[in-house]
């Protein structure tokens, strides 16, 4: 089962701001860095932010992330329409030895 | 470009074995590691381990140890994910995707498209 937990849900209008929080504890999010990933409806999940705050390359800068302690979150400003999807945060665990997922975040553009 | 192409959608009986495929290009890829993750129907990402295919060096999750067999043909630039008897719960869409680095932080980009499992009577 999932150990980083996130909210199941988030909705907002049209530009928006929207936050999703990532509860880890000290062998995840709390030694390692968080990489966010959104899957929209039928395709595979995409990398959205990496190393806590970074955007790769085609990222609109609506999308930040940020971490403290043993948790982060992700904000979407300026919500859109096209923002309707799933989010994960995910992490390293060196507890586990491997890779944890949060649990899912579906947003949803009212 | 960097890209996963996996094999396409399988249909199976329970007690049957599988084997599918993710192929590598755009990079070298004896250099990146290799990871799986499940995905149930209408349920969140699981990670199911990961295979370096330089040397095939593999670590499971605990959750799918001795569940999933992962290997690697660097001469083609294919990564496996192998079951030898299939279950009706392994029906799921399965993901490779390519670990990135930047010193001690890693993430997974670029993500296959996806390989439909089904295990059906």
């Amino acid at each position: 089962q999932s150990v980083l937990t996130q909210p199941p849900s988030a909705s907002g209008t049209p530009g928006q701001r929207v936050t999703i929080s990532c509860s880890g504890s000290s062998s995840n999010i709390g030694s390692n860095t968080v990489n966010w990933y959104h899957q929209l409806p039928g395709t595979a999940p995409k990398l959205l932010i990496y190393s806590n705050n970074q955007r790769p390359s085609g990222v609109p800068d609506r999308f930040s992330g940020s971490k403290s302690g043993t948790s982060a979150s992700l904000a979407i400003s300026g919500l859109q329409s096209e923002d309707e999807a799933d989010f994960y945060c995910a992490a390293w665990d060196d507890s586990l030895n491997g890779y944890v997922f949060g649990t899912g975040t579906k947003v949803t553009v009212l | 470009e960097v890209q996963l192409v996996q094999s396409g959608a399988e249909v199976k009986k329970p007690g049957e074995s599988l084997k599918i495929s993710c192929k590598g290009s755009g990079y070298s890829f004896t250099s990146s590691w290799i990871a799986w993750v499940r995905q149930m129907p209408g349920k969140g990402l699981e990670w199911m381990g990961i295979i370096y295919p330089g040397d095939s060096d593999t670590r499971y999750s605990p959750s799918f140890l001795g569940q999933v067999i992962m290997s690697a043909d660097k001469s083609i630039s294919t990564a496996y994910l192998q079951w030898n008897s299939l279950k009706a719960s392994d029906t799921a869409m399965y993901y490779c995707a390519r670990r990135d680095s930047s010193g001690n932080q890693s993430w997974f980009d670029p993500w296959g498209q996806g390989t439909l499992v089904t295990v059906s009577s």
